[in-house]
């Protein structure tokens, strides 16, 4: 039967390519973001990381766009491999108050076709 | 392995019983954090802890959740009473509030209440 309330973006990519994720935030407060990688069964998983001051960071393999004018964020994966295939959450906090709690957005669902 | 521990991984309960969550911390963390995750959803913040003492609470966390962490260093989440949206993954994370505002997570702790 259909399962209700299941409703994950998902994404495919042949492996090789790159892919690219994308989320969108709504706090403009929020001035660091986290991009976590959830595998079926496992605890959420940190990639890599962005603060607000900046607009682009590279990592192995990833990197993650910054766009504050339109609260925009996203994870490009380069050379896509089938151990890439998983759930991909961005995560936002805001590192100049009191508040001390990240909030995770929907999350997207990476397949890679071998 | 110096990672977030959590136990039981798994557990299935009737409803109306207690259930008892263990998380230990990455050493030497100050911060813990609880969160619940259910199918297709990002993980939903529950509490957190800075050492021994209880800074935050969810409005997600009812009367019959409990959360303690004694001598601050390993957490327990006790829920009363279980019903069947009680059912979900409960995640734990932690990090040390003078190094950088990323948390690591634990591989989560499954609850199915039947």
């Amino acid at each position: 039967g259909e399962s209700v309330g299941l409703h994950l973006p998902t994404l495919s990519v042949q492996e090789g390519d790159n892919s690219i994720i994308n989320c969108a935030y709504s706090n403009s407060a929020s001035d660091y973001f986290i991009w976590y990688k959830q595998e079926s069964g496992k605890g959420p998983q940190f990639i890599i990381d962005i603060r607000s001051n900046m607009d682009k960071r590279q990592g192995q393999r990833v990197t993650v766009l910054l766009n504050k004018t339109v609260k925009h964020l996203s994870l490009q994966i380069a050379a896509t491999q089938p151990g890439d295939s998983a759930v991909y959450f961005c995560a936002e906090n805001r590192q100049k108050t009191s508040y001390d709690k990240v909030i995770f957005g929907p999350g997207t669902s990476l397949s890679v076709i071998p | 392995d110096t990672g977030v521990s959590q136990d039981p991984r798994h557990k299935i309960t009737k409803r109306g019983q207690n259930v008892t969550f263990r998380c230990d911390p990455i050493s030497e963390h100050n911060r813990l954090y609880w969160y619940r995750q259910t199918l297709g959803q990002g993980p939903e913040f529950l509490t957190y802890f800075q050492n021994e003492a209880q800074l935050e609470k969810s409005r997600l966390l009812s009367d019959r959740f409990s959360a303690e962490r004694p001598k601050g260093s390993f957490s327990t989440l006790e829920i009363q009473r279980t019903e069947q949206g009680d059912s979900a993954m409960y995640l734990c994370a932690s990090r040390l509030s003078s190094s950088g505002n990323t948390i690591y997570f634990g591989e989560g702790s499954w609850l199915t209440v039947v």
